[in-house]
């Protein structure tokens, strides 16, 4: 079984400001690790994941995560927070082997960042 | 290239009534998906599709069926649409591998009265 916890329904943060949206996995196996963005009235776009190699993921639009094995985390950040920022963010999770090709979502974390 | 495309974009049905939902890719991927989003629940999957001429049920597959008869095309019909299907519905696809990521479409918001 696989599962995805993102923690926070919501994220606030100052533009300019570092931003973290959190999310926790559970995976039988080693995971490959999605983050997602979705802006308002449009589908989900991919920002970066992670399949193995350095634990440092960086994505599009100046995002990155961290992928954390004794955690189990994969958490998404950035910077300097923008505005535009602002959206519905996604994790996900598929187990790399001898599972489901069907990824897990988290229930996703609506960033909200202040001019 | 328009990626993943979804009609309609939107729709109204009254109780009862049928409609399908159509999806296509232009990207030869072998996998597609259909999810539904409704508040509070971020994304549920209904069915989807390994291959041309194969689906298999997800999470939440009562009241809905699929078809994939091509490759580029997956079908979402319901057959007596209820008030509980009104949502947010996305499909989605992807090459062969789990560690390849989803294309969505845009969405198609239904209302059931």
């Amino acid at each position: 079984a696989q599962s995805v916890a993102q923690p926070e329904d919501q994220v606030n943060v100052a533009e300019g400001n570092p931003l973290t949206v959190k999310c926790t996995y559970s995976v039988s196996g080693n995971p490959y690790l999605f983050w997602y963005v979705q802006y308002p009235n449009r589908g989900l776009q991919f920002l970066l994941k992670y399949i193995t190699g350095d634990n440092l993921v960086k994505g599009s639009y100046g995002f990155e995560a961290e992928f954390n094995k004794s955690q189990t985390s994969f958490h998404l950040k950035k910077p300097s927070a923008l505005v535009s920022d602002s959206a519905l963010y996604f994790c996900a999770v598929r187990v790399a082997s001898g599972g489901s090709y069907i990824p897990t979502f988290g229930r996703g974390t609506s960033l909200i960042v202040h001019p | 290239n328009a990626g993943v495309t979804q009609t309609p974009k939107f729709r109204v049905l009254k109780t009862g009534q049928s409609m399908t939902l159509l999806c296509a890719q232009d990207m030869n991927h072998e996998y597609m998906y259909w999810y539904r989003q409704d508040p509070g629940m971020g994304l549920r999957l209904i069915h989807y599709s390994v291959g041309e001429g194969t689906t298999a049920k997800g999470e939440v597959p009562d009241g809905y069926n699929v078809s994939r008869l091509k490759k580029q095309n997956f079908l979402l019909g319901l057959e007596s649409a209820a008030p509980s299907q009104t949502s947010v519905y996305f499909c989605a696809s992807s090459y062969v591998g789990s560690y390849n990521e989803q294309f969505f479409g845009p969405g198609t918001r239904l209302t059931v009265l």
